[in-house]
């Protein structure tokens, strides 16, 4: 099993673009969670999803859109970049919360918007 | 709601010195789960624990050791003998599921670093 993946690793963008980052998971996890972490804190919710097709806002969701149209996957938009968005995006996913609370991480992806 | 602090920012030992990290948490709820993840300089998040709010009882892993005590609202991570490989940024984390969704509150971290 790969886990959970995200893509890019490494993105710079201008102040204004736009992008999407994918992250995806090969455990059959039914929520999945978007955080950034800032130089010297720890990590904040972005938004999340409970299952395919839901998303919800989490503490810092302002500029920022998702989707979950596959289980699978869950894609998170800035429509346009702002240098307050540079800060390194983790994507975590966990089992139903029957079962367990723990969150599986993705290795990360660092943004740098100029 | 829900927050998590951990008052040391940086704490810096020499190897094989024991090291404790504080965690002190705020919740309503009286269901709830604490976690400890490591961050090594790769930058990934590494699974330590999880602890339920109805499990007070110790735990310890080979070096690694937890101390959960409600009454003063701490989970503490103790590591004994440390070592280089330990030096990381450690978080804690606190959440409410199953009435949040399982979402985590983190912590600010402590950065642990491991002289030779």
């Amino acid at each position: 099993n790969a886990g959970v993946t995200q893509t890019p690793k490494f993105r710079v963008l201008k102040t204004g673009q736009s992008m999407t980052l994918l992250c995806a998971q090969d455990m059959n996890h039914e929520y999945m969670y978007w955080y950034r972490q800032d130089p010297g804190m720890g990590l904040r919710l972005i938004h999340y999803s409970v299952g395919e097709g839901t998303t919800a806002k989490g503490e810092v969701p302002d500029g920022y859109n998702v989707s979950r149209l596959k289980k699978q996957n869950f894609l998170l938009g800035l429509e346009s970049a702002a240098p307050s968005q540079t800060s390194v995006y983790f994507c975590a996913s966990s089992y139903d919360l029957s079962i367990s609370y723990e969150q599986y991480f993705g290795p990360g992806t660092r943004l740098t918007v100029t | 709601a829900q927050k998590v602090t951990q008052a040391q920012t940086e704490i810096s030992v020499v190897e094989k010195e024991d090291v404790t990290l504080d965690c002190v948490y705020e919740t309503r709820d009286t269901t709830y789960y604490l976690f400890w993840y490591k961050q090594p300089p790769s930058g990934e998040l590494v699974f330590l624990i999880r602890r339920n709010s109805f499990d007070e009882q110790n735990e310890i892993s080979g070096r690694y050791s937890w101390n959960f005590q409600k009454s003063t609202s701490s989970f503490n991570f103790t590591i004994t003998a440390s070592q280089v490989v330990d030096s990381a940024v450690y978080f804690c984390a606190l959440s409410e599921a199953p009435t949040n969704a399982g979402k985590s509150t983190f912590g600010d971290g402590t950065t642990l670093t491991v002289k030779p």
